[in-house]
């Protein structure tokens, strides 16, 4: 199947600081990426569908100055956790649309963030 | 978005055959029904999508009932390392090449020696 990879698959940051991460789909070109975070033993929760070439939406709630989202080519998008504080410490994870499918989303191994 | 409800958690053992029912109610005509399975620390992957009927793979089934008000997942003759979580989820066909995605809750599954 379609590989969506994430990196990198852990960062320990200290507070303040900002914090990329990239999702690359490898082997297909995805117009759309979504952004999900999730925090232990809970549900992934959407936070922004990635636009090739335009800005990110973002869920309600989501802070769009704190998840900076950009999408410059088809097969990248980068979330960058800007000021990071410990409360944003949790596991991202990126997904990617595969064209022509009726909706199967291939995701990304995940990246976890520790903000010390 | 169609909402989905699932149970919180299974218990099963080795060899078994596990069904988890997933209620989507308010599913639309376009919608897929599509299963994931995560274990700890990783991204979800694909197990199987369906429409309506019965659709099977390599590693499970999926019924879906004419009203598609419901689906169930079968995993036959689980094993150890099918212990993770698995999520129900519905939503519109291809639209432009994507497809949001909301995630429930879940199952949590665990398979006993």
């Amino acid at each position: 199947g379609a590989v969506v990879s994430q990196h990198p698959s852990r960062v320990i940051c200290k507070s303040g600081t900002s914090v990329k991460i990239e999702c690359r789909s490898l082997d297909f070109q995805a117009t759309t990426m979504f952004w999900y975070r999730q925090f232990p033993k809970k549900s992934l929760m959407l936070m922004a569908t990635s636009n090739e070439g335009s800005k990110a939406t973002y869920e309600q709630g989501v802070e769009k100055d704190k998840f900076l989202i950009n999408h410059a080519s088809l097969t990248l998008s980068t979330l960058t956790v800007t000021s990071a504080h410990p409360e944003d410490s949790s596991f991202y994870i990126c997904s990617a649309s595969y064209p022509g499918g009726p909706g199967e989303l291939f995701f990304g191994e995940g990246s976890r963030l520790t903000v010390l | 978005l169609a909402k989905t409800t699932q149970p919180i958690s299974m218990d099963s053992y080795e060899g078994q055959e596990v069904n988890i029912t997933c209620s989507h109610n308010n599913i639309a005509t376009n919608d897929y029904i599509t299963w994931y399975q995560q274990f700890p620390s990783q991204g979800p992957r694909f197990i199987i999508q369906g429409y309506k009927t019965k659709v099977t793979n390599e590693v499970a089934s999926l019924f879906i009932p004419a009203d598609r008000k419901s689906s169930t997942l079968s995993l036959p003759r689980v094993s150890l390392s099918d212990t993770a979580v698995y999520y129900c989820l519905v939503g519109d066909g291809v639209s432009g090449g994507y497809n949001k995605l909301i995630f429930g809750a879940g199952t949590r599954l665990a398979v006993h020696p």
